[in-house]
């Protein structure tokens, strides 16, 4: 399979501990995306990097939020002292580089938090 | 107000129908526009893109209005599987690769 994969699908934690979540994008794409998701909401944008470099944090992305993307190709998303107001559904996705605006971004399954 | 805007619904409509769905964005510097569909507990995978000349694929036709900043989806002939989330996309930010995605449009097609 050479989508978009995410580690774990599903993780379920105590407030206050940290977790920590992958996104492994397509191997020829340059941009990467980290939205979440609650029922019934549209993805929101957290978080943009276009190779290794993040170029644009969502107001979303307190403090306890941080995203890197090391060597350009898989991205971390951490989430420190966790609240149960983070319980979501975080996606990841990744596009195409260059000049190309009007490219396709492909989501992976997502991993869905639980925080209790 | 949210950088892209769309009726929530739900579109109940009965398979045949013509249903349409609009939908806003605030930032008049957007570069580019999609329409995705997002299946129940699935990821959201691209329907079609959104061009200014307007742009039709099979049943289902996108159009621009770069004045009005508006954009819209209308279905045609709607199957039993058309059922889904449709969620309105939008380019902006430097260099456009910002993607913003509205809240969805929920649509069921009922036998």
């Amino acid at each position: 399979d050479t989508g978009v994969s995410q580690d774990p699908r599903h993780k379920i934690t105590k407030r206050g501990q940290n977790v920590t979540f992958r996104c492994d994008p397509i191997s020829e794409h340059n941009r990467l995306y980290w939205y979440r998701q609650t029922l019934g909401q549209g993805p929101e944008f957290l978080t943009y990097f276009q190779n290794e470099a993040q170029l644009e944090k969502s107001r979303l992305l307190s403090d306890r939020f941080s995203a890197e993307r090391p060597k350009g190709s898989f991205s971390t998303l951490e989430i420190q002292r966790t609240e149960q107001g983070d319980s979501a559904m975080y996606l990841c996705a990744s596009s195409q580089g260059g000049d190309q605006r009007n490219t396709e971004a492909f989501f992976g399954q997502g991993t869905r938090l639980t925080v209790v | 107000r949210k950088e892209v805007e769309q009726d929530p619904g739900p579109f109940n409509v009965p398979e045949g129908a013509t249903v349409a769905f609009n939908c806003t964005y605030s930032n008049s510097a957007s570069q580019s526009f999609f329409w995705y569909r997002q299946d129940c507990r699935k990821e959201p995978k691209l329907l079609m893109s959104v061009y200014s000349s307007g742009n039709e694929d099979g049943r289902f036709t996108a159009q621009l209005n770069r004045a009005s900043q508006y954009i819209s989806l209308l279905i045609r002939d709607s199957k039993l599987s058309d059922s889904a989330t449709y969620l309105c996309v939008v380019n902006q930010g430097t260099g456009g690769f910002k993607t913003i995605f509205g809240a969805g449009t929920r649509l069921f097609v009922k036998a």
